[in-house]
């Protein structure tokens, strides 16, 4: 089956202008999420959603930063005024609905690799 | 912020040979998990562990839990040329707040099997 998709897959941006990237999430799959991850370094969360809203952003480095779920399906995360500092890959993961206290186990996207110039 | 290290950060041996990678964190947990990561693509999930639990087998995979020294390692036996990638340990954090569900990785240990 299809799993979590990312588009685009590359985006170079100048400084400053503002980027949108987008997550496709697998099937009633209620949770979603955004990492990025620097370059040799593991992914840092970002946010989380569950449904369409959103219930943790403390990830979100500065307030540049601002992501969305409107029908709890695709989620869009935009990026306004872009640093070099924010060049890294974005990876949305979503997960499916689970008995509370069962673990979660998150399937990634292959996610969007943003270069700012 | 990244939860801790993997260590050693890269490793390199032959086709055949075992494989084993630690991981160390600093807060209580839910469960640990280890992910595969090959150059260009997104996270793969290889096995879950339990903070309950102390061993785990998969496959070729077997991983440990101490969480008296909070701490984690996952062994790749008869390891393949097709196994080279970064192996990046996360874990479910007991008390993150928030609701927040999202997992704390490692830095990653890069293996590399040579053929």
């Amino acid at each position: 089956g299809a799993g979590v998709s990312q588009s685009p897959r590359y985006k170079v941006a100048k400084r400053g202008q503002d980027v949108a990237l987008r997550c496709d999430p697998i099937s009633g799959h209620v949770s979603l999420f955004w990492y990025q991850q620097a370059l040799g370094q593991g992914p840092e969360f970002l946010t989380y959603f569950q449904n369409e809203a959103q219930l943790d952003k403390s990830g979100l480095p500065s307030d540049r930063f601002f992501a969305e779920r409107p029908e709890g399906s695709v989620s869009t995360l935009k990026i306004q005024r872009t640093q070099q500092e924010d060049s890294a890959v974005y990876l949305c993961a979503s997960s499916p609905p689970r008995p509370k206290r069962e673990p979660d186990t998150q399937y990634f996207g292959p996610g969007t690799r943003l270069t700012v110039l | 912020s990244q939860q801790g290290e993997e260590d050693p950060q890269a490793l390199s041996i032959q086709e055949g040979e075992n494989a084993t990678m630690n991981c160390s964190y600093k807060t209580s947990i839910n469960n640990l998990q280890w992910y595969r990561q090959n150059s260009g693509r997104g996270l793969v999930h290889l096995i879950l562990i339990r903070s309950n639990e102390r061993e785990k087998h998969s496959g070729r995979l077997r991983v440990t839990l101490d969480t008296s020294k909070k701490s984690s390692s996952l062994l790749i036996t008869a390891s393949r040329a097709a196994d080279t990638a970064s192996y990046f340990c996360a874990t479910d954090e007991m008390y993150s707040g928030g609701g927040a569900d999202g997992l704390t990785f490692g830095k990653g240990t890069h293996l590399i099997i040579q053929p």
